[in-house]
């Protein structure tokens, strides 16, 4: 059974950086093919893709955001972490990592989209 | 970048009725196209991935439809744990993963 919960800070001031955790449960960001991503959805609106780590360390950030954001991942823990700097009111939101699925057909693997998500923890930017 | 668009913003339907939800890309995305259901309070869950297939769990009563760049979401027999927000989202065009504004279920 695949889990995965966010945790960090609720309230940031602006300029500061933010810095949440994913831990998640039931796989491993060591095998091949798996990943993890991080997506915001600020109140009220549409939800928008942050950044994504495979098992491999191969990472792939969202441009609007790209200068802004880090994400890494500790196997050993079963974490992923995502750092987002200069924070900004317009930040603030609820942040969801998700598992993104896919499978392999034997000599190719398949990348889907994200099939199990964190219950998201809200994020308020506010001095 | 592909940018999402969804309609209708709202649909009222009533229980045990039909409804239709359709998104349409920028571009092409083939049928790499996925339909999120989200409640409030609550994370987005995977309904169909690759425009039509169902993810695991989810009844037969959702149905995707569609390829390239027009997709629809039929839901047969709306119960009312489906009255929610429906987020289309395109998965094909790496490295993004573009979401579209969303479409609200109402009960009529």
């Amino acid at each position: 059974q695949i889990t995965l919960k966010e945790s960090g800070p609720s309230l940031v001031k602006p300029t500061q950086t933010l810095t949440l955790t994913c831990t998640f449960s039931g796989f491993s960001l060591s095998t091949p093919g798996v990943s993890v991503g991080w997506i915001r959805q600020p109140p009220g609106k549409a939800l928008e893709w942050l950044a994504l780590i495979y098992w491999d360390d191969d990472k792939r950030y969202s441009p609007s955001l790209k200068g802004r954001l880090t994400i890494t991942k500790d196997t050993s823990k079963d974490q992923v972490v995502l750092k987002l700097t200069n924070m900004d009111p317009v930040d603030t939101g609820t942040y969801y990592c998700a598992h993104r699925g896919g499978y392999y057909d034997g000599s190719v693997y398949h990348y889907l989209t994200f099939d199990y998500w964190g219950p998201g923890t809200l994020v308020t930017v506010s001095s | 970048e592909i940018v999402m668009t969804q309609s209708p913003v709202t649909l009222s339907v009533s229980p045990g009725e039909r409804a239709t939800l359709s998104c349409r890309a920028s571009q092409s995305v083939n049928t790499k196209l996925a339909w999120f259901q989200q409640k409030p309070g609550q994370a987005p869950r995977l309904l169909i991935y690759g425009a039509y297939t169902r993810a695991t769990g989810i009844p037969a009563r959702f149905s995707g439809s569609g390829s390239g760049t027009e997709f629809t979401l039929t839901i047969s027999g709306l119960q009312s744990e489906d009255f929610a927000v429906y987020y289309c989202q395109q998965y094909n065009d790496w490295p993004l993963f573009t979401f579209g504004p969303g479409s609200k279920l109402d009960i009529k």
